[in-house]
Formats: C-alpha cells, sequence, structure tokens
C-alpha cells in the first residue's frame, strides 16, 4: 500500500533529447509527489514537487505530470544536458508524514 | 544557501559497537530526519523529530535506535550495538514544514565489519 514504483532503473539519453522516468504509487491518499536529484556522494537535493489538484507543474526544463486516476507521476527533462546525469528519485508522502521513495533513475546524458 | 552538515563521512565500526552520527540541521527548521540507503537500494525513512520528540517511526527504526537534540543545533542518530545489516549511507534532513521542503545532509557512509 505504501510502494512507490519507479522505471527505468537506467536511462541514456542524448543531449538536447527528452529525459522522461516514471513512477507509480498505490495509496491513493498520498497528497505530495517531489522528485529528487542525487550526485554521487551528495544527499538527495529537492528539484521539483506536485500535490493530487493539479495535472502538471513545470519549473525551467523540469516538468513532473501527474495523472491522479491511473495513480501514476512523470519527470520530464527537457533539454538534457550532460550536468543532469545524476540518480532521481520519486517520492511520495500522505499529509507531512514520512516520504515513500521509488527505487531511483540512473540518467547518463551523453554529449 | 544553507546546509545540513553531516559527519564523520564515513565511518567504520566493529559489529556489535556503538555509533553516533551527528548532524547539524539549518538553523531555522523545526523538522529533523534520519533516512539510509544501503548500497544500490532505495532511499528508507527512519525517524522524524519535532519539538523534542519522536513524531514518526518506520519498523526499521527499533530499540537498537535512539536519537537525540543534545545542545539545540546537533541532531544525533545511535545505534546501539551494531550489526552488518547497518552498513548504509545514513541521510539527515530538515525541514521547516511537517513534511514539506526537504533539505538532506550529504550523508554519512557506515561500514560494519
Amino acid at each position: 500500500q505504501q510502494q512507490v514504483k519507479q522505471s527505468p532503473q537506467s536511462l541514456i539519453v542524448q543531449k538536447g533529447g527528452i529525459s522522461i522516468i516514471n513512477c507509480a504509487y498505490e495509496n491513493t491518499a498520498f497528497d505530495y509527489f517531489p522528485w529528487y536529484q542525487q550526485f554521487p556522494g551528495k544527499g538527495p537535493a529537492l528539484l521539483i514537487a506536485i500535490r493530487p489538484d493539479v495535472s502538471e507543474k513545470k519549473e525551467g526544463r523540469f516538468t513532473i505530470s501527474f495523472n491522479k486516476s491511473a495513480k501514476q507521476f512523470s519527470l520530464h527533462i527537457m533539454d538534457s544536458q550532460p550536468g543532469d546525469s545524476a540518480t532521481y528519485f520519486c517520492a511520495a508522502s500522505l499529509a507531512g508524514n514520512m516520504l515513500t521513495f521509488g527505487g531511483g533513475t540512473r540518467l547518463m546524458v551523453k554529449p | 544557501e544553507p546546509e545540513v552538515t553531516q559527519t564523520p563521512s564515513h565511518q567504520v565500526t566493529q559489529m556489535g559497537q556503538e555509533v553516533i552520527l551527528r548532524c547539524v540541521p539549518i538553523s531555522n527548521h523545526l523538522y529533523f530526519y534520519w533516512y539510509r540507503q544501503i548500497l544500490g537500494q532505495k532511499v528508507e525513512f527512519l525517524v522524524s523529530f519535532y519539538n523534542n520528540e519522536i513524531s514518526e517511526k518506520s519498523e526499521i527504526f527499533d530499540d537498537q535506535f535512539s536519537v537525540e537534540r543534545p545542545d539545540g543545533s546537533n541532531f544525533t542518530l545511535k545505534i546501539r550495538s551494531t550489526k552488518l545489516e547497518d552498513s548504509a549511507m545514513y541521510f539527515c534532513a530538515s525541514s521547516p514544514d511537517r513534511g514539506y521542503g526537504y533539505t538532506f545532509g550529504s550523508g554519512t557512509r557506515l561500514t560494519v565489519v
């Protein structure tokens, strides 16, 4: 009930391309869906987050698409750059309680 | 930009020993957390702390674990008798609001031998 499933586990994209990472959740009561970016040797850093009352949120090159009926949300990185190469985690929480993380996606953007 | 600081960055300890992992949260944050990440696996919640008490904890956070905010700036995680399976990266985080706007530290890699 608390699981968040993330795919793909790894992704290779050419510079300038679009990176798409998907997550699915089970608990329909989740009300907060953040995405985190993690570089080697660093902690996760909040990238962008969405609540279920909107279907899309955009911040610069990063967009979250949210499909409440399908219990899915995705991260789109437009014009992907080599500096975007990192591990990305989706997460979900309910009423400010603990974050439940997806398994992570290792993104490599080739120059 | 304010940071969450964790020390040490890497700790090696013998099985059965006690370890204390230290964190300095962002000064105006009120909520504090510990998460861990076993190598190659997902980040897992351990415990949240607010107003000098535990507000939520996971099944992982058993009697071997404890947290403390000893002096108003530090936030510590103690593991009383370490096991091999405690080897992981431990992340401290803080937030101004409950459950939102987390800032994570860079982590302490704990290796139990």
